[in-house]
């Protein structure tokens, strides 16, 4: 079973478009977390939610809690942006649940 | 400031062996947790402590596997008679934590790799 399901599973998108990754759960959940695993397994957390929408530079972050979904949205992407982006939800308890990851792989 | 760090970054066992993976969260963070991380898959959690208090270890696959923080503060997850299937990375996670409903950021280790032949 899997609590987080991810999509796409591989993206490659040419330097300056617009990408979006999408993240829907099935848990209820405290928060959802969005991370990036560069190669070589070092994990950043990019942003926390747990309603509304969050902007980080050229990251953005959206949730909609009532259809448990939730979406990652780069501007202006550069090959830079390369790497795994993976969602993750905090249930009620303590427990993360995490889903397989997008590889992005963005092009000069 | 110092983050998360673990150590080995790179453990290779020989199927049977015990082997010892060491955490170091950042000072004072109250919440810590293990994470095991196959090939291609996302990270599956392990266990969870808060504080010296192991709160929640239904993540661990088998009786084989053992954490501890014992003062609250660096962690030790012990993998015994290692098998094939234990290879995968180990991450290691430390949060401020504590507050009950509260959701703090976590921030990751670099990982040990753990490679069983």
């Amino acid at each position: 079973k899997n609590e987080v399901e991810q999509s796409p599973q591989n993206l490659t998108a040419q330097e300056g478009e617009f990408i979006t990754i999408n993240c829907s759960y099935s848990v209820g959940i405290s928060a959802l977390h969005w991370l990036q695993q560069h190669p070589g397994g070092g994990i950043v957390s990019l942003f926390m939610l747990s309603s509304g929408k969050k902007k980080h530079g050229r990251l953005i972050a959206t949730i909609n809690i009532q259809e448990k979904h939730s979406s990652l949205h780069i501007t202006a992407s550069h090959p830079r942006d390369s790497a795994v982006y993976i969602c993750a939800v905090k249930n009620t308890g303590n427990q993360f649940y995490f889903g397989t990851g997008t590889s992005l792989t963005v092009i000069p | 400031g110092a983050g998360v760090s673990q150590s080995p970054r790179y453990k290779v066992a020989k199927r049977g062996q015990d082997v010892a993976l060491r955490c170091d969260p950042i000072s004072g963070h109250v919440s810590l947790f293990w994470y095991q991380q196959a090939l291609g898959q996302g990270p599956e959690f392990l266990t969870y402590f808060q504080n010296e208090a192991q709160l929640d270890k239904s993540g661990l696959p088998s009786d084989r596997f053992f954490a501890e923080r014992p003062e609250g503060s660096v962690s030790t997850l012990k993998i015994q008679r290692t098998q094939q299937e234990d290879s995968a990375v180990y991450l290691c996670a430390s949060s401020p934590g504590g507050l009950a409903g509260v959701t703090y950021e976590q921030y990751f280790g670099p990982g040990t790799r753990l490679t069983v032949t």
